[in-house]
């Protein structure tokens, strides 16, 4: 258990709906990120935020989004969702300070598997 | 940008050694991870390499070349239960990972 939390566990839904994912980091870690892994794709790194603010953003669509709160929980939120989106959404966090560093082990939560019918 | 390329599959018997190749090509470099997921679970972290050299932990060694941008994993005594993708990753400037594919590792009798 690498003690970050994510909700719901497995998500089913339609085209064209939204969904909101949900993530708790581990107890003292500042940065929260965001990937997604589909099957032809690997793990891709969408976003980062750092106590509460956009660290870094990678291949994120204009219809997802995510924020960080002053509990540091993070939510990602996918819109308009197409058959595409299917993949397991994974949040990890890390103690990173927010500046370069050379050392900055990621920790992974179980992921949510969504499903886009 | 960042490109990392690994083998898409490997096979090796149960108590031999496996070698698993990550080459990278950055436009920044501060350090390098390997990672490992079974299917459908969460990746989780082996080692990180930010000088040449080998770093060993266990049955689980990693070197890395930064004038190559070559690493290996090797994995030593090999298990039933080290069946599972390995991910290379490499962090650039700032604090962002970028994964390689991954090595689908199937350990037979």
């Amino acid at each position: 258990d690498s003690g970050v939390t994510q909700t719901p566990k497995h998500l089913i839904t339609a085209t064209g709906q939204r969904v909101t994912l949900r993530c708790s980091p581990r107890s003292g870690d500042l940065s929260v990120y965001w990937y997604q892994q589909s099957l032809d794709q690997g793990l891709q790194f969408l976003i980062q935020y750092y106590n509460g603010e956009e660290r870094a953003k990678g291949n994120i669509l204009e219809r997802f989004s995510a924020q960080q709160f002053p509990d540091l929980h993070s939510e990602l939120n996918l819109s308009s969702l197409e058959l595409g989106d299917s993949a397991l959404y994974f949040c990890a966090s890390s103690v990173a300070t927010g500046l370069a560093t050379s050392y900055n082990e990621q920790f992974f939560g179980p992921g949510t598997r969504l499903t886009v019918l | 940008g960042q490109n990392i390329d690994q083998p898409t599959e490997m096979t090796a018997t149960e108590g031999a050694i496996v070698q698993i190749n990550c080459t990278y090509q950055t436009s920044g470099f501060n350090g390098l991870f390997w990672y490992q997921q079974h299917a459908g679970e969460a990746p989780t972290f082996l080692s990180y390499n930010v000088l040449d050299g080998l770093e060993e932990k266990g049955r689980f060694s990693s070197f890395l070349s930064r004038s190559k941008g070559y690493s290996y994993l090797l994995l030593k005594e090999l298990q039933m239960k080290d069946s599972a993708s390995y991910l290379c990753a490499v962090t650039g400037g700032g604090n962002k990972l970028t994964f390689g594919t991954g090595t689908q590792l199937k350990v037979e009798l």
